[in-house]
């Protein structure tokens, strides 16, 4: 049983870029939640998605980034015209109905 | 004020050494996760609970509803155990996370 698989692991973009980052949830989990870690500083949600719907994206900022996690396939974090305070660590992680999240490696997105 | 405040933010200890970092929070929670995040590594969850004691080998969490408190001890410390230990609560239903600024430990030999 795989864990969170979070791709691609490091990705370095040129400001004016999209960047698209992807998670895999664990086999059954159908909720999923994006957190940013800023250098230096803790973690922040983002948002939480299940299946098809966006449940909470009071974290998302309210231009360029979005979020998706369709029907099939892994959940999209999909950052527009990226800038150099975009450079982070992002994390995605997993979970059942009301269970404990399991983290992926997450992917680490650096802004030249 | 953030909800969820951690002590120390740095601590240095030698090998052997009992470790403790405690969590406070302001906010009515359903759990609190004890969370370990290596440099440049991934997250690993140590702990979730709701109430009371757990141990896993030579970690131990306790939390105490009544007083907003946790601590995480790390009985005979290893440098291996170097790391940023992080709380972090859920609120309501939702496995939605609040995160504490975390604790940085070095562990020295």
């Amino acid at each position: 049983n795989a864990g969170v698989m979070q791709n691609p692991r490091h990705l370095v973009r040129r400001r004016g870029q999209e960047a698209r980052l992807r998670c895999s949830p664990m086999k059954g989990h159908s909720h999923v939640y994006w957190y940013r870690q800023l250098p230096e500083e803790g973690l922040k949600f983002m948002v939480y998605l299940q299946k098809e719907n966006i449940i909470d994206e009071s974290g998302m900022p309210k231009e360029r980034f979005s979020a998706e996690f369709p029907k099939e396939g892994p959940s999209i974090l999909r950052i527009q015209q990226v800038v150099r305070g975009d450079s982070a660590a992002y994390f995605c992680a997993s979970s059942r109905e009301n269970t404990e999240a399991f983290f992926g490696q997450g992917t680490r997105l650096t802004v030249v | 004020k953030n909800e969820v405040e951690q002590s120390p933010q740095n601590l240095t200890a030698q090998e052997g050494e009992f470790i403790t970092i405690n969590c406070s929070y302001s906010v009515g929670i359903s759990a609190l996760h004890w969370l370990q995040q290596h440099p440049g590594g991934g997250i690993v969850s140590l702990f979730m609970l709701s109430s009371g004691k757990k141990k896993h080998g030579r970690l131990i969490a306790t939390i105490n509803i009544q007083e907003k408190h946790s601590s995480l001890h790390i009985t005979a410390s290893h440098p291996r155990d170097s790391a940023v230990y992080i709380c972090a609560v859920t609120k309501g239903t939702a496995s939605k996370l609040t995160f504490g600024t975390g604790t940085r430990l070095q562990v020295t030999l």
